[in-house]
């Protein structure tokens, strides 16, 4: 299967502080996706990695990419508790049009 | 620009009945999808789209059926409904990468909450 992998499942942080999800998968990718979900509510895209890149920033957010241990990171740094959410990252195959998402992990971050 | 919206964004229905989840775009994105998420889980997706005329199944086809007639529009039909489908629906847009075979980034809906009783 070429879902990934989330670790850990859930993660409570003191506002200010850095917090670090993982995502691990099995196949070869194109690109891989973070996403984050507030409760009840759509996804939204943070941040897209391609398979030849091993690091990408935006604002607060830090993405790192490990192809040959098929592994990526997402780093939050100086967390609010706005981040509070649920996190997934998606991966895009090569040589295929389905994404395919993890199970996510929930973020909890206290005021 | 609206995005990508959804209608109903709640429904019940009873086994055995049919009903269509609607989902629009005016993104001009090429490529669309639907995605189920149950509690606690992530998404998985049903069938996508890469244009008009085009559909593929995902993971989780059974007991629904997609068309795509026009470029914007993307609806989930229900064929018979049952308790497992009981579930969030989500519908997604991207552009395509012209001969890359691969996702960009989603835009998502927000979601249609389907209960099946």
């Amino acid at each position: 299967s070429q879902q990934g992998e989330e670790d850990p499942q859930a993660l409570s942080i003191q506002e200010g502080e850095n917090a670090t999800m993982n995502c691990s998968y099995k196949t070869s990718i194109n690109n891989l996706q973070w996403y984050r979900q507030n409760s009840g509510r759509g996804l939204v895209h943070l941040i897209l990695i391609r398979s030849n890149e091993r690091e990408k920033h935006s604002g607060r957010l830090r993405v790192t990419l490990d192809t040959s241990k098929k592994s990526s990171s997402l780093l939050i740094t100086a967390s609010r508790a706005a981040d509070t959410a649920s996190y997934f990252c998606a991966l895009a195959g090569d040589s295929s049009y389905k994404l395919i998402f993890g199970s996510g992990t929930r973020l909890l971050v206290r005021p | 620009n609206a995005g990508v919206t959804q209608t109903p964004k709640f429904q019940v229905l009873k086994t055995g009945q049919s009903m269509t989840l609607q989902c629009a775009q005016d993104m001009n994105h090429e490529y669309m999808s639907w995605y189920r998420q149950d509690p606690g889980m992530g998404l998985r997706l049903i069938h996508y789209s890469v244009g008009a005329g085009i559909t593929d199944q995902g993971e989780v086809p059974n007991g629904y059926n997609v068309s795509r007639s026009t470029t914007e529009d993307f609806p989930l039909r229900l064929l018979s409904a049952a308790p497992s489908q009981t579930s969030v629906y989500f519908c997604a847009s991207s552009r395509t990468s012209g001969g890359v075979l691969s996702v960009n980034e989603q835009f998502f809906g927000p979601g249609t909450r389907l209960t099946v009783l």
